[in-house]
């Protein structure tokens, strides 16, 4: 069965302290792997699209890289204003476009 | 470009009424998904339409309907509603052409429904 395994679920940072999210996935094929940060109450921002192993996409203090089998959201120096929730979403080879699989999420806090 | 647009932003109904909520996708994207997101189930996929066309559909009962109009813009309809449907419903739109990045689906704001 395809699933998207998020870790950790929660996590507390001080501002400028360095860590990064990780997103684990089994699926038949892999057709695309999505970042999103999504702030309570409002519609997930999208981040990234990783397509193939060894790729890395930047932005700003969000770096996304992609193994046959995770990809990692590293962020360098965070701010409290980084606080949300990320999520990795995967889409694979079945049906007729692929079908997305979800994460539950990565809840960031960052303390000033 | 503007961003893909949900009406309304927050709905109070009472169980048994039925509900529409509209989707706007992003100018040119001719796919529009829609999900449902609770605290407790995380995001859920409803259904995707392509050319007004239903082409995916998540495990939801039949009071959950969609359709897609020719402007690309769409709407999905509960009906008898229940307590349960309390829920953030977004709406993502993507261009689903071929090519790298065709296939990112981009959020809407949500609509806030509260089923009393």
């Amino acid at each position: 069965e395809d699933q998207v395994t998020q870790s950790p679920e929660a996590l507390r940072l001080q501002e400028g302290e360095s860590s990064s999210l990780n997103c684990s996935y089994t699926v038949s094929g892999l057709r695309g792997l999505f970042w999103y940060r999504q702030d309570p109450g409002k519609g997930p921002e999208f981040l990234f699209t990783l397509y193939s192993a060894g790729e890395e996409k930047e932005k700003e203090r969000l770096k996304a890289t992609l193994t046959k089998k995770e990809s990692f959201l590293h962020i360098t120096a965070p701010k409290p204003e980084d606080s949300a929730t990320y999520l990795c979403v995967v889409r694979n080879y079945g049906g007729s476009q692929g079908n997305l699989i979800f994460g539950k999420g990565t809840k960031l806090s960052v303390k000033p | 470009k503007a961003g893909v647009t949900q009406t309304p932003r927050y709905l109070i109904k009472t169980r048994g009424q039925q509900v529409t909520l509209s989707c706007s996708p992003i100018s040119g994207h001719r796919s529009v998904s829609w999900y449902q997101q609770t605290p407790g189930q995380g995001l859920q996929f409803l259904f995707e339409y392509f050319s007004e066309t239903q082409r995916n559909k998540g495990n939801f009962p039949g009071r959950f309907s969609g359709r897609q109009f020719s402007n690309s813009r769409s709407e999905m309809n509960v009906s008898t509603l229940e307590l349960g449907d309390s829920a953030l419903y977004l709406c993502a739109s993507s261009p689903r052409g071929p090519g790298p990045g065709q296939e990112t689906q981009y959020f809407g704001p949500g609509t806030r429904l509260l089923v009393l």
